[in-house]
């Protein structure tokens, strides 16, 4: 199955700074095939980015999502209050579907 | 508005099944999409566990796939997991959710804890 790991584990950041979240694939994942989650506590995950970079309906343009190779990143241009939550990568090219260990971003 | 809404028991015995239901509103499940679920362990990340499609169409993780079944029931608009021969590492809170393009999950359920104790 395909391994995605995600860098850092933790990240610390005050509101307005800039984030910027990693997910590398073990293997070649086809660009198209890679969503990103967010998940307050308590709460179910919340679609954020699907095909690497489409924001999902709703979505606010300071997320975005990128791709370089088998690595792909999620930025947040501007950090809200509310952007403070734990963030997963997900393959869906390959069965089984996996997702990154998950990164939390906390306020610094 | 699509919702999703799991149920079932929150504690199951060690070996038993564990049986879960997903209620789906605003939607019909016969229409289009996948629908799946998924589960996360206390403290821990996310376990995609496998996804149905209206056809009847299944897939399930390599992980689980000798004890899980899913199914669904059209005419009550759900969608069931049964995971049998559980232990305590099947210990998770279980979503189910929606899914397009087989597996970007777009609706989710809020969630539902089953502890497997005895």
């Amino acid at each position: 199955e395909i391994v995605l790991t995600q860098s850092p584990g933790t990240l610390s950041l005050s509101p307005g700074q800039r984030a910027t979240l990693s997910c590398r694939a073990s293997q070649s994942v086809n660009s198209m095939y890679l969503a990103w989650y967010q998940q307050k506590p308590g709460q179910a995950p919340r679609l954020l980015i699907f095909a690497a970079s489409t924001r999902a309906t709703g979505i606010p343009d300071r997320f975005t999502g990128s791709v370089s190779g088998t690595d792909f990143t999620l930025a947040i241009s501007s950090l809200e209050p509310e952007d403070f939550a734990v963030y997963y990568c997900q393959q869906y090219d390959i069965s089984p579907y996996t997702f990154g260990q998950g990164t939390k971003l906390e306020i610094k | 508005q699509v919702q999703l809404q799991e149920s079932g028991p929150g504690l199951v015995k060690p070996s038993e099944t564990l049986s879960l239901t997903c209620a789906v509103s605003g939607y019909s499940i016969s229409s289009d999409y996948y629908w799946g679920w998924v589960r996360q362990p206390p403290g821990k990340g996310l376990e995609w566990i496998g996804n149905i499609y209206r056809s009847g169409s299944t897939d399930y993780n390599p992980s689980l796939k000798s004890r899980v079944t899913i199914s669904l029931d059209m005419s009550k608009n759900h969608f069931s997991l049964n995971l049998n021969s559980v232990t305590a590492a099947d210990t998770a809170v279980y979503y189910c959710a929606r899914a397009f393009s087989e597996a970007i999950f777009d609706y989710w359920g809020r969630g539902t804890l089953v502890t497997v104790s005895s």
